[in-house]
């Protein structure tokens, strides 16, 4: 099994410009998030999804879209990049929970990062 | 909303304990959970402690938790520098939204010296 893995690993961007990261997975998983990661400011959910074909946004979700139109891939698409969204991204997935006291481990992909000059 | 603080930095000597300190706010939550970020890599869970529990070992690994502070501490014995990285505490919630989401601290980098 792959596990997550996030295409590409790499990207520089001018302002303006739009691009898409993919992550997919192989372990069956219901949910999947994305998350950016900035120096002293941790790990922020850009959007989630807990299911093929609905998302939800997280902390910080201007200027991202997202879309899940099967249940092995999550896309986040920035449509016009800026420099502040140079960082580093991160997708994970978990499998589905359910009810209260539940242990809900998230699998990360290996990041993408991007720089928008 | 709910929020987990740590330390950024960490520095040891080989051989020496580390220890690494989170703080969370939710009263609820059920599972809380400690994550390993090596350079240029992503993230993989370490260990985890469910809330009923005030501590949990494993081989050199020691987790402490107090519900009513709401504090939670990594022991790693023994440091080598091959457990340098980045640590992340993070705060299961108590489940209820049925969304799996996680709330991360800032991270920990720890530095091991030789």
């Amino acid at each position: 099994n792959a596990g997550v893995t996030q295409t590409p690993k790499f990207r520089v961007l001018k302002t303006g410009q739009s691009m898409t990261l993919l992550c997919a997975q192989d372990m069956n998983h219901e949910y999947m998030y994305w998350y950016r990661q900035d120096p002293g400011m941790g790990l922020r959910l850009i959007h989630y999804s807990v299911g093929e074909g609905t998302t939800a946004k997280g902390e910080v979700p201007d200027g991202y879209n997202v879309s899940r139109l099967k249940k092995q891939n999550f896309l986040l698409g920035l449509e016009s990049a800026a420099p502040s969204q140079t960082s580093v991204y991160f997708c994970a997935s978990s499998p589905r929970v359910a009810g209260v006291r539940v242990y809900n481990e998230q699998f990360f992909g290996p990041g993408t990062r991007l720089t928008v000059l | 909303g709910e929020d987990v603080e740590q330390s950024l930095f960490l520095s040891v000597r080989e051989g020496d304990s580390s220890v690494i300190n989170c703080t969370y706010t939710d009263s609820s939550s059920t599972y809380l959970y400690w994550y390993k970020q090596e350079p240029g890599a992503g993230l993989q869970l370490l260990t985890y402690i469910f809330s009923n529990m005030d501590m949990k070992q494993d081989q050199r690994l020691t987790v402490l938790l107090n519900k009513k502070d709401k504090h939670l501490s990594l022991r790693i014995a023994d440091t080598q520098t091959g457990d340098s990285a980045i640590y992340f505490c993070a705060d299961g919630g108590s489940g209820s939204s049925n969304t799996g989401k996680l709330i991360f601290g800032q991270g920990t980098t720890l530095q091991v010296k030789p």
